[in-house]
Order: structure tokens, then sequence, then C-alpha cells
């Protein structure tokens, strides 16, 4: 099991550019969420998909905030155009659907924008 | 609605004592329960999870915690703290009729452990 994949790693950019975050799931998993986690604002849910149909985008801050969830195994979330006020790290997490199981987090995208 | 209270977003210890971080509770239904730590760079991990039975729960790295539902509380323990536990701790709930298993975490808490 080779746990949640995020990339890339890290991202800097410029202000105004486009921003695109991937995350791969753990396979089987049929929940997954993105995160926002700043110094300031902690640890902040932006949307959740349940097979693959987002339920609950109330987190993204703005329409510059994109999600998409192509497919069972794929994510993507888009920030156009970007602001320095989004830099932060943001998380992919996935688990299956019982309210019991625990969420499997990434390692993160640490984004920066200039 | 639930929510989630981690008292002091920082704790400091000396290695080798108990560690104990907080965390206290709001739900209209029963609970399940879950404590995160996250190292730097790194994401969140699952430490340990109450769902049902045993109110005590032990999880990795020797830590456990307790569900007390009269408190509303799920506290974190840790006889005695290494160096390596110093990290950030997150506290989690999420309710029964959840049907799409959304966590709501506390603020989390920074251990900090002195030689």
């Amino acid at each position: 099991d080779a746990g949640v994949i995020q990339s890339p790693r890290h991202e800097v950019t410029e202000m105004g550019q486009e921003v695109t975050l991937r995350c791969k799931p753990i396979s089987g998993h049929n929940s997954l969420f993105w995160y926002r986690q700043t110094m300031m604002r902690g640890l902040e849910l932006l949307i959740y998909f349940n097979n693959n149909v987002p339920i609950d985008d109330s987190g993204m801050p703005e329409d510059r905030f994109s999600a998409k969830m192509p497919n069972a195994s794929f994510s993507t979330l888009k920030i156009q155009p970007s602001e320095p006020r989004d830099s932060a790290v943001y998380f992919c997490a996935s688990s299956s659907t019982r309210g019991s199981s625990p969420l499997h987090f990434g390692n993160g995208t640490r984004l920066t924008v200039t | 609605a639930q929510s989630v209270t981690q008292l002091g977003s920082h704790v400091s210890v000396s290695e080798g004592a108990l560690v104990l971080l907080r965390c206290n509770y709001s739900s209209s239904v029963p609970p399940y329960l879950f404590w995160y730590v996250q190292y730097p760079n790194q994401g969140l991990q699952l430490l340990l999870k109450y769902t049902t039975g045993a109110t005590l729960v032990k999880g990795i790295n020797g830590f456990e915690a307790e569900f007390k539902k009269s408190e509303t509380s799920f506290h974190l323990t840790k006889p005695s703290a290494h160096m390596s536990d110093a990290a950030e701790y997150f506290c989690a709930v999420s309710s029964v009729n959840n049907a799409g298993n959304m966590l709501t975490f506390g603020g989390g808490t920074r251990l900090m452990v002195k030689p």
C-alpha cells in the first residue's frame, strides 16, 4: 500500500499564475478530501468527494479554487489565478465511507505564491 | 453539528515525564474519536481511534486515550515522554450518522519535549 500520493511536494509560483495540485488516493477508498493548513487558520477542509462526486465544497475560499475527481484514482485542486494569501500546505486524504474509518493523509504540497 | 476543543495550543514536558493532551468534543450523536500526529513536513498519521466498546484505547508509540462520555472528553496520554514525541497532535470527531465520514478537527496541540 503506497498510501495517498500527492504531487508536487513543493510549488513556487508567481501571483496570477495557475496552480494545479494532484492527488492519488489509496485504492479502494471512496472518499477523498482536500485540506489546507496555515499557521493562522490551522487545518481547513476545502472540499470532499464521495464516489467521485463533490459532496461539500463550502470550504472552498473563492471561485479561484476548483477541484475535480474524474475517476476513483485521481483528483486535482486548481487555483487560478493564484495569490500570495494562497500560500499554505495543501493536504489530500482518503478513506472508506464508514464513519469509523480514519482518514489517510498524503505528505502535502507546500505552495508558495510570490 | 460537532466540534472539538483542544486545550492548550502548546504543551511542554521534560523527557520521561507524563504527557497529557486534552480534547473535549461536542456531538449530538455517539461519536467516533481520533487522535492524529503530525511530524514536521509530513501529513497527519493516525495514532489511535475510539469507535465502540472499551473506552480505554491504546495506540502506536505508547500513547493511549480514554473516552469519557460524561465529560465529553478524549484526552491523550503517554506515561513517559520521549524526544521523538515532539510533534503536533490533532483530536478529531466523526459522527455515526455521517455517511460521508467527514472529520471535524481540533486546532492542534504542539508538544515540545525538553531533554
